[in-house]
Order: structure tokens, then C-alpha cells, then sequence
């Protein structure tokens, strides 16, 4: 298994900001995963971060709104740019445990946008 | 239509009763079937995964994959407080990575 280290667990920001959400995680993996968690909505993945490569994002996430860094096999950096109210909602880092269904997440970021 | 389709409940029972949670898919591709707990203000757990049809079993826990129905089911024997959280059911394709797909989750209160 894979402990994450999420931080911030919480932030209230105003619009046209940005927040940079950090994970660590306790040991080396190759794939990190950027989610958001939406009230009534299931888990929508965000993005893709390997480490030496562009992030590769999904379906309606772009990296001038969401940029990734992934500096290292241990830490990712997810920022939300330009907030707006929309972008309430709970961000989450996951890793995968050597295969793709075994996700381990962070404790996640509550984003509330004013 | 939504890829997964799941209950968000909430589902309200008594302390010992048997749940049973299920979510229905559409995607014909989807080969390992997951359950996900997630306590309040925590990230999701991995509690049980399957591969393919069949059951598997882990103490009070049992997952059940039916391929032909598109169906999956969560049960819980014995349900205790503790068991209170969201379930979120995931699924996801073979072969490499692939993207894993999540329900929107069923709220579970597990009353003393």
C-alpha cells in the first residue's frame, strides 16, 4: 500500500485566485492521478501525471485551468487557476498499487470558492 | 446514459442487518470490478475487488459480479457503526492501463 500526503485538507478562496494542492506519497510509483469529487457526481478523473512528461489530461480538464507539476517519482502538484465558484469541490491524489485497480488516495483538498 | 449507475441512498439500517449494495454498468469492456469506502473528509479505501463474474468473499464482505446483467453487488454481513460511510463501486477495463470508472457513491448509516 501507499500513505499520501494531501495538503491543504481545506482552503476557502476567492474567485480569480489560484490554489496549489501538494502530494507526497511514501514511496516511488510511476503513475499519479489528479481527481475531483463533486457533491451527487462520482469521481471524475482529472489528469495523468508521470514523472519527465506532460501531464495528459481528460475530456473537458485543460492545463491552462489545471496545471500538473510532477517534479520527482514521489510529488505532484495539482493548481487551480482562475478559480470560480464552479471549482468547489473536493480534489483528490491517487496512485495506482502496481495495477490500475488498486487506487490509494490522499485525504483530499476541500476547495470552496466564494 | 451514465457509464455506471449507482443508488446514492442514503440507505439507513439497523446494527447487524445485512446490506446490499449494487451499481449496474453498460460498458461491455469493463473487467475488474472494485468498492471503494470512503469515511467523511478521507479519501476513497479499496475494500474488495473482483475479476471477471463470479463472488469473492472477505469477512463480514462479500462482492458479486454478475457479467451477464451488468450488475455487481456489495454485501455486508453483520453491518456495525463503524460500516457508516459512502461505497463507491469502480470499474475498469484489461490489459495496460486502464481508466477506472467510478460510481457517484451510496451513503450508508449504520444505527446503533
Amino acid at each position: 500500500s501507499a500513505v499520501i500526503s494531501q495538503k491543504p485538507s481545506r482552503d476557502i478562496c476567492q474567485r480569480g485566485t489560484s490554489l496549489t494542492i501538494q502530494c507526497q506519497v511514501d514511496s516511488q510509483v510511476t503513475m499519479m492521478f489528479w481527481y475531483r469529487q463533486q457533491p451527487g457526481q462520482s469521481l471524475t478523473l482529472i489528469a495523468t501525471a508521470n514523472q519527465g512528461s506532460e501531464a495528459t489530461y481528460e475530456s473537458g480538464f485543460v492545463i491552462d485551468k489545471f496545471p500538473i507539476s510532477r517534479p520527482n517519482l514521489t510529488f505532484s502538484t495539482l493548481t487551480v487557476s482562475n478559480m470560480s465558484p464552479e471549482d468547489s469541490s473536493i480534489y483528490l491524489c491517487s496512485v495506482d498499487g502496481g495495477t490500475n485497480e488498486k487506487l490509494f488516495f490522499g485525504s483530499g483538498t476541500q476547495l470552496s470558492v466564494l | 446514459q451514465k457509464e455506471v449507475e449507482q443508488d446514492p441512498g442514503p440507505l439507513s439500517v439497523p446494527e447487524g442487518a445485512i446490506v446490499s449494495l449494487n451499481c449496474t454498468y453498460s460498458n461491455s469492456a469493463f473487467q475488474y470490478f472494485m468498492w471503494y469506502r470512503q469515511y467523511s473528509r478521507k479519501g476513497p479505501e479499496l475494500l474488495m475487488y473482483t475479476y471477471s463474474s463470479g463472488n469473492k468473499e472477505d469477512g463480514r464482505f462479500t462482492a458479486q459480479v454478475d457479467k451477464s446483467s451488468k450488475y455487481i453487488s456489495l454485501f455486508i454481513r453483520d453491518s456495525q457503526p463503524s460500516d457508516s460511510a459512502t461505497y463507491l463501486c469502480a470499474m475498469s477495463g484489461s490489459g495496460g492501463y486502464q481508466k477506472v470508472t467510478f460510481g457517484t457513491g451510496t451513503k450508508l448509516q449504520v444505527i446503533p
